[in-house]
């Protein structure tokens, strides 16, 4: 049982590319999170799932695609870097009302 | 808007109970009230979640008032590796809305001295 995997553990991007961070979960979870925590500060939502094909909209979804075609995973895509997005994101999934799992977290700086 | 309201920070001196307050005002009857810590350079753990009952864990207590309105974390002996944000969160039982159950405050910053 793996929990919350998150791929890749660093990335550096230039302004303007794009990527996708991963997401996944072996717990069977219908909730999936995607959070941006920036230095020295609490965690943002950007988008969450409430199970495969319903997505939903968090505090800071700009500039952010997610999509859930499995219970398993939830990526996250960048559609155009910007340098403001620099930060440190973190997935993670759970039972309705129940424990949140946390993956590790991938780094991401944009120069 | 995060539905709790818990103090910036907070200082313990080890192997002494540390309370963690949280306020949350608004509670429905159906919300789960969560915990959770973020130690450094690592990403946010569970602590503990109770809906009315007291609960306790191998890591700590949990102790919910009476009307539901506030409760407090307890950690029994403090040690340098609980120092960390904690937050306080509310987890409601039901799809509508369900954004709000994501929502993270700023959290209580506990620090632990030798």
């Amino acid at each position: 049982n793996a929990g919350v995997t998150q791929t890749p553990k660093f990335q550096v991007l230039k302004t303007g590319q794009s990527m996708t961070l991963q997401c996944a979960q072996d717990m069977n979870h219908e909730y999936m999170s995607w959070y941006r925590q920036d230095p020295g500060m609490g965690l943002r939502l950007i988008h969450y799932s409430v199970g495969a094909g319903i997505t939903d909209q968090g505090e800071v979804p700009n500039g952010y695609n997610v999509s859930r075609s499995t219970t398993e995973d939830f990526p996250l895509r960048l559609l155009s870097a910007a340098p403001s997005q620099t930060s440190v994101y973190f997935c993670a999934s759970s039972r309705l009302a129940q424990e949140q799992f946390f993956g590790p977290g991938t780094r991401l700086t944009v120069l | 808007d995060a539905k709790t309201t818990q103090p910036n920070s907070m200082e313990s001196n080890e192997e002494e109970p540390v309370h963690l307050p949280c306020n949350h005002s608004t509670i429905s009857g159906t919300d789960y009230i969560h915990w959770y810590r973020q130690l450094p350079s690592q990403g946010p753990e569970y602590v503990i979640h109770g809906l009315t009952s007291n609960v306790n864990n191998r890591m700590a207590s949990l102790a919910i008032a009476e009307d539901r309105k506030s409760s407090t974390l307890i950690l029994h002996r403090a040690t340098l590796r609980d120092a960390a944000v904690y937050y306080c969160i509310l987890r409601a039982p039901n799809r509508d809305n369900y954004g709000q159950n994501f929502v993270f405050g700023p959290g209580t910053r506990l620090s632990v001295l030798p």
